[in-house]
């Protein structure tokens, strides 16, 4: 099966610009997942999708942050205005369902970097 | 939000050893997974594990999901050098959410 696919992979920004990064999860996950990864550290959940429900989202900083995924399939985080601190690797990942025997696949990731 | 406490932060072994790193939890979870993650890439699945006490091995990779249910353990037996990388842990709560470790950065010298 196909993995989870992210893009850009790379993205370079100015603080106050704007960036978007995009999700394809797994063919049929219904639960998807954004992470921030700071280097040096472990993977930050910033926002969890039930289909195009949102789950948790209490660690998403809202003031700048924002993502949504319309009709249960993609996903799109979306940065604005981006601040020098936002510079990590931004994870998506999938899961088959909510609850359950349950893991995470995750894509390669999108790596920002703030200027 | 929580973040696991992961040990050893780093480790420097020689090719061969065994390896054993553990990750602790102040909450309960009732999913323990190992990931590992190599540089410009995302975390690949290692071991799940879903039930306390349960002993899971995949190769020369061993895992307990502790009784208590608020700690784990990864063994890495006869380390090779594309063991190289680093090692995290991830624990699922009661709310369905994925929480990781601070990460177990592993060199293997040849």
């Amino acid at each position: 099966e196909a993995g989870v696919a992210q893009s850009p992979r790379y993205k370079i920004i100015e603080k106050r610009q704007s960036v978007a990064f995009w999700c394809n999860p797994i063919s049929g996950h219904a639960t998807l997942y954004w992470y921030q990864q700071i280097l040096g550290q472990g993977p930050k959940l910033l926002i969890q999708f039930q289909n195009n429900g949102v789950v948790d989202d209490s660690q998403l900083p809202k003031d700048r942050f924002s993502a949504e995924r319309l009709k249960g399939v993609d996903s799109t985080l979306k940065i604005q205005p981006a601040k020098l601190e936002d510079s990590a690797v931004y994870l998506c990942a999938s899961s088959p369902r909510l609850s359950g025997a349950n893991v995470l696949t995750f894509g390669a990731g999108s790596r920002l970097t703030v200027l | 939000g929580q973040q696991l406490n992961q040990s050893p932060q780093s480790m420097f072994i020689q090719e061969g050893e065994d390896v054993s790193m553990n990750c602790t939890s102040s909450s309960i979870f009732n999913t323990w997974l190992w990931y590992k993650q190599d540089p410009g890439e995302g975390p690949v699945l290692l071991i799940a594990l879903y039930k306390a006490g349960e002993l899971t091995s995949n190769g020369r990779l061993t895992a307990q999901f502790g009784i208590t249910r608020k700690d784990s353990f990864l063994n890495i037996s006869a380390s090779i050098p594309s063991d190289v990388g680093i090692y995290f842990c991830a624990g699922k709560n009661t709310g369905n959410q994925f929480y990781f470790g601070t990460g177990t950065s592993l060199t293997v010298i040849p």
